[in-house]
């Protein structure tokens, strides 16, 4: 069966560091391109991040040059390192794995919030 | 950026109502790149359709999405009580990027 679950959200400061984790099952993710997607308390959902084979990569300009989207192979792991955040990246973080041009199975979802 | 612009943006229906939502986008978009997504309070979105009118596995033949172009449809012939939810069109820009909707909320009448 397949599975996504992640982990790492939390409560961090603005500016401030946090690594999410979304452990797979039931698939490898390097055989698959894989998404992370957010939602806001109370809001629609927004594409974060992509990552290719080849290790091709992909941003909203949302996060460009502060979020790294990869994966360790080796734990079957896809991982979202958001560095410098800000308050308006306080959401839910999806990942979410690409079936062609739409997304077929995703993870509950892990919480971050940032705030002083 | 293509924006997908979904309405109503509440649809109060009782079960066994007709539901019929709305995704428009600014410029016309392929077929093969739109979807729509399920999302109940709490939970993860989950694939409804795919291709615009293909139905994710495991999805009830009630559910039907139709549409070209810039106007899409999803409809729901006969809401049951597990169908009151927010939904979510999707589409794939070759950047590539994800875009969705805004969302329509459908609640019990």
């Amino acid at each position: 069966e397949v599975q996504l679950v992640e982990s790492g959200g939390g409560l961090i400061q603005p500016g401030g560091s946090l690594r999410l984790s979304c452990a797979a099952s039931g698939f490898t993710v390097s055989s698959k391109y894989m998404n992370w997607v957010r939602q806001a308390p109370g809001k629609g959902l927004e594409w974060v991040s992509a990552i290719y084979g080849g290790e091709s990569t992909y941003y909203a300009d949302s996060v460009k040059g502060r979020f790294t989207i990869s994966r360790d192979t080796s734990k079957n792991t896809l991982y979202l390192q958001m560095n410098n955040v800000r308050a308006d990246d306080t959401a839910v973080y999806y990942c979410a794995r690409i079936s062609g041009s739409y997304l077929d199975r995703w993870g509950q979802g892990t919480l971050v919030t940032v705030s002083s | 950026d293509i924006v997908l612009t979904q309405s109503p943006g509440t649809l109060s229906l009782s079960p066994g109502e007709r539901a019929t939502l709305s995704c428009r986008a600014s410029q016309s978009i392929s077929s093969s790149y739109l979807a729509w997504y399920q999302q109940k309070p709490g939970q993860a979105p989950r694939l409804l359709i795919y291709g615009a009118s293909s139905r994710a596995t495991g999805i009830p033949d009630r559910f039907s999405g139709s549409g070209s172009g810039t106007d899409f449809t999803l409809t729901i012939t006969r809401l049951e009580p597990e169908d009151f939810a927010v939904y979510y069109c999707q589409q794939y820009g070759y950047s590539p990027t994800w875009t969705f909707g805004q969302g329509t909320k459908v609640e019990v009448k």
